[in-house]
């Protein structure tokens, strides 16, 4: 079991471009939670993914948006960087909302906005 | 607003120290206290977790103690050693709902060897 994966690893983009991240969930999980992690913060949680739907959402800006497919991977959006993105942006996974309190998280994608 | 506040945010212990990380949360509506352990390059993992009715939880060398009338809990860490280094994040998670933890700003442990 390979875990929580994610892609790209790194990524440099200009102020104002779009950027996709993609993350595919531990085998068995079919629930997908984004986080921005800022230097020398805590992780933020930004929305989470179930049956193909935002269920919940952090305060973040419509900017950032998301996607689950059938697969139950998922994409995290953002649109118009800017120079606060950059962060690391993790994926975590678990089961079913409300069945369990495990969670797993992906080694991050690392996003500078220059 | 910063629901869960963590200190210190960096630590430095000699090898078979005792490492101490407090938190203190806000919202009585938590029932649910992980701590997560973060090393450079990887994302958290869960380390030790506790629920409010149980003032304190043992695994090895890891001890949680929680005080829920202080709204407080803190992770101690025993024998701390140099693979313990990493940044340790407290978390709470609300009563009801999908898990998602709220997080402290982290504590960068050190341990010298």
């Amino acid at each position: 079991d390979a875990g929580v994966t994610q892609s790209p690893t790194h990524l440099i983009k200009t102020r104002g471009q779009q950027v996709t991240l993609r993350c595919s969930p531990k085998s068995g999980h079919d629930t997908v939670s984004w986080y921005q992690q800022a230097l020398g913060q805590g992780p933020q949680f930004i929305f989470q993914y179930y049956e193909e739907e935002e269920r919940q959402r952090g305060n973040f800006p419509d900017r950032f948006s998301g996607h689950q497919f059938p697969n139950y991977s998922s994409e995290l959006n953002v649109n118009a960087l800017l120079l606060g993105d950059s962060a690391l942006y993790l994926c975590a996974s678990s089961p079913r909302p409300g069945t369990s309190y495990e969670q797993y998280f992906g080694p991050g994608t690392r996003l500078t906005v220059t | 607003q910063q629901q869960v506040k963590q200190s210190p945010q960096s630590l430095i212990v000699q090898k078979g120290g005792i490492s101490i990380i407090n938190c203190a949360y806000e919202n009585t509506a938590f029932d649910y206290f992980p701590w997560y352990q973060q090393f450079p390059g990887k994302g958290p993992a869960l380390l030790i977790a506790i629920r409010p009715d149980v003032s304190e939880k043992k695994e090895g060398r890891f001890t949680i103690s929680f005080n829920k009338s202080a709204k407080q809990f803190s992770l101690h860490i025993m024998d701390s050693q140099p693979g313990d280094s990493a940044t340790y994040f407290c978390a709470a998670k609300r009563t009801g709902g999908s898990y998602i933890p709220t997080f402290g700003r982290g504590t960068s442990l050190i341990v010298h060897p």
